[in-house]
């Protein structure tokens, strides 16, 4: 079956402009997670929804970020104003089911660069 | 909270001969721990993962891990590289009963030389 899709593959936007960034996840699959991967740098966890609901969104930096899974599917990150230091891989996983111990499957990411 | 590190930014090697990058792991609680591949514009591949049971452990691709809870380290090993092995490679821990969010190390670039 298809593996985790993220678009768009490259986006660039111009500082304080708005960006959504979607994911589709693996069909079943009911924990979906974001990462944001700085040049040199390992997934840095952003939010984890189990569902519809965000479990946790410890990661969001600030309240310019913003991710919603209505349906409990696709879902879409969202980030207001954004600012230069926000150029980065956004990666999205999806696991069938939540837990440490579930491999989690990643997408290829979107690469954003705000100029 | 649990922490990783790769202790190698870059290992260059030559094709056919064995590598080992290095992974170390802070926990106050047993871990789960993974490595995990990323090849260029590509999202990260599960390379393999330790659970429980066996402390060696075999993956895709030929490689395999040793997780040694004394010296809180899960190293990844190959015995003969090839130029197709050339890419990214994270370390990553999540605690047993505690946050189900994995904490990735910095990555080891490996390089294969002909």
């Amino acid at each position: 079956g298809a593996g985790v899709s993220q678009t768009p593959s490259n986006k660039v936007t111009e500082k304080g402009k708005y960006v959504e960034l979607r994911c589709d996840p693996i069909s079943g699959h009911t924990a979906l997670y974001w990462y944001r991967q700085s040049l040199g740098q390992g997934p840095e966890f952003l939010i984890y929804f189990q569902g519809t609901g965000a479990a946790d969104d410890s990661g969001l930096p600030n309240d310019r970020f913003f991710a919603v899974r209505p349906e409990g599917s696709v879902s879409t990150l969202k980030i207001q104003r954004t600012e230069r230091g926000d150029s980065a891989v956004y990666l999205c996983a999806s696991s069938l089911l939540r837990g440490g111990r579930n491999e989690q499957f990643f997408g290829p990411g979107t690469r954003l660069t705000v100029l | 909270a649990q922490s990783v590190t790769q202790l190698d930014s870059q290992v260059p090697v030559f094709e056919e001969a064995p590598v080992e990058l290095r992974c170390n792991y802070s926990s106050s609680v047993s871990v789960y721990l993974f490595w995990y591949v990323q090849y260029p514009n590509q999202g990260l591949q599960l390379l393999l993962k330790y659970l429980s049971g066996s402390t060696l452990v075999k993956g895709i691709n030929g490689f395999e891990a040793e997780f040694n809870k004394s010296q809180t380290s899960f190293h990844l090993r190959k015995p003969s590289v090839h130029i197709s092995d050339t890419a990214e490679y994270f370390c990553a821990v999540s605690e047993l009963g505690g946050s189900y969010i994995p904490t990735f190390g910095r990555g080891t670039s490996l390089i294969v030389h002909p």
